[in-house]
């Protein structure tokens, strides 16, 4: 398996501002995503972050509101805007590792981060 | 539409079996994945399945039908530390622009002495 690493990992912020999450995976990997888990819910994916272009967005969310950048293999950052107390949860980065056999992948996640917002 | 369900809770005991089931309808599938979820821990890699039959990992085994849309993960010998959330993840689709998990609700496992 890969580390995966991300800032903060924790954060509390005021209503109305912006926070943004590094994901940094220490070898290189074919797809990077980002996740969001509510309190006492399961995983919801955010967007597919794209190397070099822009993400791709999950019904529900927006790249005003989660801009997505993905400048290399191994790194990413999501950006929480304009944020109110709705945006409190865990985002979790998540990387994917696919093998020689096409029908074999495997995929983790970053501890996380979890933001608290007032 | 996409559906994955689980139970949400289950109650075993230290040293014993227990099954998890989880049921699918997903558009497409490419894969069923389970994790495992302490509380306040990050999701953590148990199995993977794409072929139908069971995949045995030590303690732990997970079962995959694709014509029943069914799949289970089996613990065994359980000790205390099992104590955690079962995520239940299947990627609905391989290659293209996505490659997206869903995940289920989870089921949340308390083992007792």
């Amino acid at each position: 398996s890969a580390v995966i690493s991300q800032k903060p990992s924790r954060d509390i912020c005021q209503r109305g501002t912006s926070l943004t999450i590094q994901c940094q995976v220490d070898s290189q990997v074919t797809m990077m995503f980002w996740y969001r888990q509510q309190p006492g819910q399961s995983l919801t994916l955010i967007a597919t972050a794209n190397q070099g272009s822009e993400a791709t967005y999950e019904s529900g969310f927006v790249i005003d509101k989660f801009p997505i950048s993905r400048p290399n293999l191994t790194f990413s950052t999501l950006t929480v805007s304009n944020m109110s107390p709705e945006d409190s949860s865990i985002y979790l980065c998540s990387a994917l590792w696919a093998g020689l056999l096409s029908s074999y992948n495997e995929q983790f996640f970053g501890p996380g981060t979890r933001l608290t917002v007032l | 539409g996409q559906n994955i369900d689980q139970p949400t809770e289950m109650t075993a005991t230290e040293g014993a079996i227990v099954q998890i089931n989880c049921t699918y309808q997903t558009s497409g599938f490419n894969g069923l994945f389970w994790y495992q979820q302490h509380a306040g821990e990050a999701p953590t890699f148990l199995s993977y399945n794409v072929l139908d039959g069971l995949e045995e990992k030590g303690r732990f085994s997970s079962f995959l039908s694709r014509s029943k849309g069914y799949s289970y993960l089996l613990l065994k010998e359980l000790q205390m530390k099992d104590s955690a959330s079962y995520l239940c993840a299947v990627r609905d689709r391989y290659g293209g622009a996505t490659n997206k998990l869903i995940f289920g609700t989870g089921t949340l496992l308390a083992v007792q002495p």
